[in-house]
């Protein structure tokens, strides 16, 4: 079973600056079978990016991925208030198919 | 447009068993995997399983084994995920998502990318 961890647990930032989120991975997992999800307060979680880093439709492109192997990297250029929310990584590399703890980022 | 309707919220004894639907519209329901996603107050998201609907193929997480069956009616794309034996710990937001892949070569590129609104289950005595 492969396991996410991700860090920080919260990051604090102020508007217009770069949120830098990690992902590691208990085993190497190949890179098309990593995605990271934004879920908002109250609502279902949104798909940002798939095969590590390839955006979902209607993703601005301030939203970046990066990484192979067991490491991961989230990096939000231009923090607005919106992007307030719990970022989540997700495997596909083999049932389980489980998420990491999320990481809080507060603008 | 693409998007899947879920059940209402639910109110259930400890021992029960739950059912909750997911009505998919906008796309052919047959041709996507179908996850679900469960998430306690506070807390993180937690894989339960998956099924295709076209197969009947599926898996379930080993903590849930025993206890959760997830099928489907295609006739009326809808998918469902039946729980049995409710305990207090399985209070939570359920999810349901379609599981998108993409690329044409071998391995693909996967992400869960149309979501439910989610169903408020509450077990309680």
């Amino acid at each position: 079973e492969i396991v996410l961890t991700q860090s920080p647990d919260t990051l604090s930032l102020s508007p217009g600056e770069r949120a830098t989120l990690s992902c590691r991975a208990s085993q190497s997992i190949t890179t098309t079978y990593l995605a990271w999800y934004q879920q908002r307060p109250g609502q279902a979680p949104r798909l940002l990016l798939y095969g590590a880093s390839n955006r979902a439709p209607g993703i601005p492109d301030r939203f970046i991925g990066s990484g192979s192997g067991t490491d991961f990297t989230l990096t939000i250029t231009g923090l607005e208030p919106e992007d307030s929310a719990v970022f989540y990584c997700q495997h596909f590399g083999g049932a389980p198919y489980n998420f990491g703890q999320g990481t809080r980022l507060e603008i | 447009q693409v998007q899947l309707v879920q059940s209402g919220t639910e109110v259930m004894q400890p021992g029960a068993s739950l059912r909750v639907s997911c009505q998919a519209s906008g796309y052919t329901f047959s041709t996507y995997d179908i996850h679900w996603v469960r998430q306690a107050s506070g807390q993180g998201l937690e894989w339960m399983g998956w099924m295709n609907p076209d197969t009947g193929r599926g898996g379930y997480a080993k903590t849930l084994q025993g206890r959760v069956t997830m099928s489907s009616n295609a006739s009326i794309s809808t998918a469902y995920m039946e729980l049995s034996s409710l305990k207090s710990d399985d209070t939570a937001m359920y999810y349901c998502a379609r599981l998108s892949a993409w690329g044409i070569r071998y391995p693909r590129a996967y992400g869960m990318d149309v979501w439910g609104q989610g169903t408020t289950v509450i077990v309680s005595s």
